[in-house]
């Protein structure tokens, strides 16, 4: 079993939609929980971190975690084209430093 | 942009050799670290450095192997290159927000082993 876990997709949603991105880890430990958007080609760039049981906004993105279900998600309101990328979401495990463990990634296609 | 740069841009090496792949973090980061993506997949760690120590290692062999200078840039070096050694390394320097760090990458660097 993989310790961080996405639906590799494509995930596909109209434009104006709500787009969902779930993650699932194994680790009961994990501390923190990071999204990160990566355009084709390019580096993951850091959308936005959760740590606390609930939600998070952060403009038209929300993020969700339940650490009872080890679940974190990611929601994108108003889903617009240039949202079509890959989101990568990324667990800290407890005890392991700064050392961020990925998982495989989730590509997001958005269509006008 | 986040402050991070990496060098070269891309690289193409053949099996066997080595290479040396560059960072400079953003300004007042004082942990980088080191992760290989291969293509299609999610980004690995390889390692982390704290004030120019070793602080972490994640699953790669001893042929790959690093520096961090008092500047806080720091370096990727890999010996006898193999052909699945082909990915994208970043670098990524770490902030603390609370009791969070978060990194932020630099663009990476492509290499390819032929």
């Amino acid at each position: 079993q993989k310790e961080v876990e996405q639906n590799s997709g494509p995930l596909s949603v109209p434009e104006g939609a709500i787009a969902s991105l779930n993650c699932t880890y194994s680790d009961r430990g994990s501390q923190s929980f990071f999204w990160y958007r990566q355009y084709s080609g390019k580096s993951p760039e850091l959308i936005m971190f959760i740590y606390s049981n609930g939600d998070k906004e952060d403009g038209r993105f929300t993020a969700q975690l339940n650490k009872a279900s080890q679940y974190v998600s990611l929601l994108i309101r108003d889903s617009q084209p240039s949202d079509s990328a890959t989101y990568l979401c990324a667990v800290k495990l407890d005890n392991a430093g700064n050392m961020l463990t990925f998982g495989g990634g989730t590509r997001l296609m958005v269509k006008p | 942009e986040t402050g991070v740069t990496q060098s070269p841009t891309h690289l193409i090496k053949t099996r066997g050799q080595q290479v040396t792949l560059r960072c400079s973090s953003q300004s007042g980061h004082n942990t980088v670290s080191w992760y290989q993506q291969a293509l299609g997949q999610g980004p690995q760690f390889i390692f982390q450095y704290y004030r120019e120590e070793e602080n972490g290692r994640g699953n790669f062999p001893p042929r790959f192997s690093g520096l961090q200078f008092p500047n806080y840039s720091s370096e990727l070096n890999v010996n006898a290159l193999e052909l699945d050694d082909s990915a994208l390394y970043l670098c990524a320097s770490a902030s603390a927000s609370g009791s969070v760090y978060e990194q932020y990458f630099g663009p990476g660097t492509r290499l390819t082993v032929t």
